[in-house]
């Protein structure tokens, strides 16, 4: 059974770099055909794509957070990762891995999330 | 930008049908999924391109779409499916959702 697991710091201070890791489990992040991304959520508000990438590592992401945000694959590891710069307390949010096939549009499986918090 | 319009609420009785919409531009040319998440919960796909539904989704949930606007339809509605639903689709290479839907079974 495929599961997606996020690891990153909770706090972050504003104007630092937030960095998260998706684990992923029970498949290869090599294989064809599939897109890893990230979509977060800030508290009582709605989804958000940041963005995603494919396994070979030709990433997508959303025009709003272009500017900021890095995604990468580490294929050694079985896992990829999300780097937001410069933040804020907008930044602030429950950030979640998901995985989506090459050619289609939904995301399924998503991890648990992981709460970032960005204050000093 | 491209954006996915959903009512902040539905309320249903139990056994009845609960409808969910989700406006866009030119929606029905584009191909729709639905999520639905619980409180404290990461979101769960119920509909995928339109009208199919994943493995374990129940069969009272359904999916349309026709010109600007999709809809998810969940017939015969426990309260078990009191959540939020988000539509989603992708505007080029952008991937958008929908503003979200509180559905209340009352």
């Amino acid at each position: 059974q495929q599961q997606l697991q996020e690891s990153g710091p909770g706090l972050v201070e504003p104007s630092e770099t937030l960095s998260l890791t998706c684990i992923v489990s029970g498949a290869s992040i090599s294989i064809r055909g599939y897109y890893w991304g990230w979509i977060r959520q800030p508290p009582g508000k709605g989804l958000e794509w940041i963005g995603d990438i494919y396994h070979s590592g030709t990433p997508y992401y959303n025009p709003s957070l272009k500017s900021r945000v890095s995604i990468s694959v580490e294929k050694s590891r079985n896992q990829f990762s999300l780097k937001l710069t410069s933040v804020t307390a907008a930044d602030t949010a429950v950030y979640y891995c998901a995985k989506r096939p090459a050619g289609g549009n939904w995301f399924d499986p998503w991890g648990r999330g992981t709460l970032v918090t960005v204050s000093s | 930008s491209y954006e996915l319009t959903q009512p902040p609420s539905v309320s249903v009785s139990p056994g009845q049908t609960a409808s969910i919409t989700c406006s866009g531009d030119k929606l029905g040319d584009k191909s729709a999924c639905w999520y639905q998440q619980k409180p404290g919960q990461s979101p769960v796909l119920v509909i995928y391109e339109v009208t199919k539904r994943p493995s374990g989704i129940p069969e009272r949930f359904s999916g349309s779409n026709s010109g600007n606007t999709a809809t998810l339809t969940i017939s015969g509605t426990q309260a078990m499916d009191e959540a939020d639903y988000y539509c989603q689709a992708w505007d080029s290479t952008t991937a958008v959702f929908g503003t979200g839907t509180k559905v209340t079974v009352l």
